[in-house]
């Protein structure tokens, strides 16, 4: 079955850029949406179809995407970005969506 | 105010079978489609479950295929799901999520705060 790979975790010092890396087969013809996930708290969507952020997300937040790689940086990371961050997408029909294993972010 | 609001977890035997719903307001609960999305304790998401805005589509992940049955009922602003058949690994926070059709279909930009299904002996 498809599957979105991410890395289980990445740490920052504040002030410092992180970067998020998400990898799938099908994410050249599929958007990619990013999550922010705070502990006890819903998902919060901070990046949509690869690179566009939703009103009110912070400019530190982008996206980029590259073959079959996409990519969440934060830049000038604060203390307040500590979460866990989510890719998803859909498989290649476009009929199963699924999300990445998660990235716990540590900013140290 | 935009809201979802989810109701009927708890605790069910594994086999048995648990009915959840969603509880939409603040917007045209008749124009969006919905899904479902869950989480294990200590894991990551998993998409569950999508229904279009007339219920014309479903489609599940092969998780619950066959077992989920995912539905929506515009008059009354809500949404469903119906668990038969349940299993210890369906044990999760079950949240309803709303796409912002202007950031893609896929975007979940509003969510509940989810309930928790619990599947123990």
């Amino acid at each position: 079955s498809y599957e979105l790979t991410q890395p289980p975790s990445v740490s920052v010092s504040p002030g410092q850029t992180a970067r998020i890396t998400c990898s799938g087969d099908a994410l050249p013809k599929q958007y990619a949406y990013w999550y922010q996930q705070k502990p006890g708290q819903a998902p919060v969507l901070v990046i949509y179809k690869d690179s566009e952020r939703p009103s009110g997300i912070p400019e530190r937040f982008s996206g980029s995407s590259s073959g079959t790689t996409v990519t969440l940086t934060i830049s000038g990371v604060q203390a307040e970005d500590e979460a866990d961050y989510y890719c998803q997408s859909a498989d290649s029909s476009g009929t199963s969506l699924m999300f990445g294993g998660g990235t716990k972010l540590t900013v140290l | 105010e935009v809201q979802l609001v989810e109701s009927g977890g708890g605790l069910v035997q594994p086999g048995g079978s648990l009915r959840l719903s969603c509880a939409a307001s603040g917007f045209t609960f008749s124009s969006y489609s919905m899904n479902w999305v869950r989480q294990a304790p200590g894991k990551g998401l998993e998409w569950v479950s999508y229904i279009s805005s007339s219920s014309s589509t479903i489609y599940y992940a092969d998780s619950v295929k066959g077992r989920f049955t995912i539905s929506r009922d515009n008059a009354k602003n809500s949404l469903y799901l119906q668990m038969n058949s349940l299993r210890d690994e369906d044990t999760a926070v079950y949240y309803c999520a709303r796409p912002e059709d202007s950031y893609g279909e896929d975007a979940f930009d509003i969510w509940g705060q989810g309930t928790m299904v619990t599947v123990s002996s």
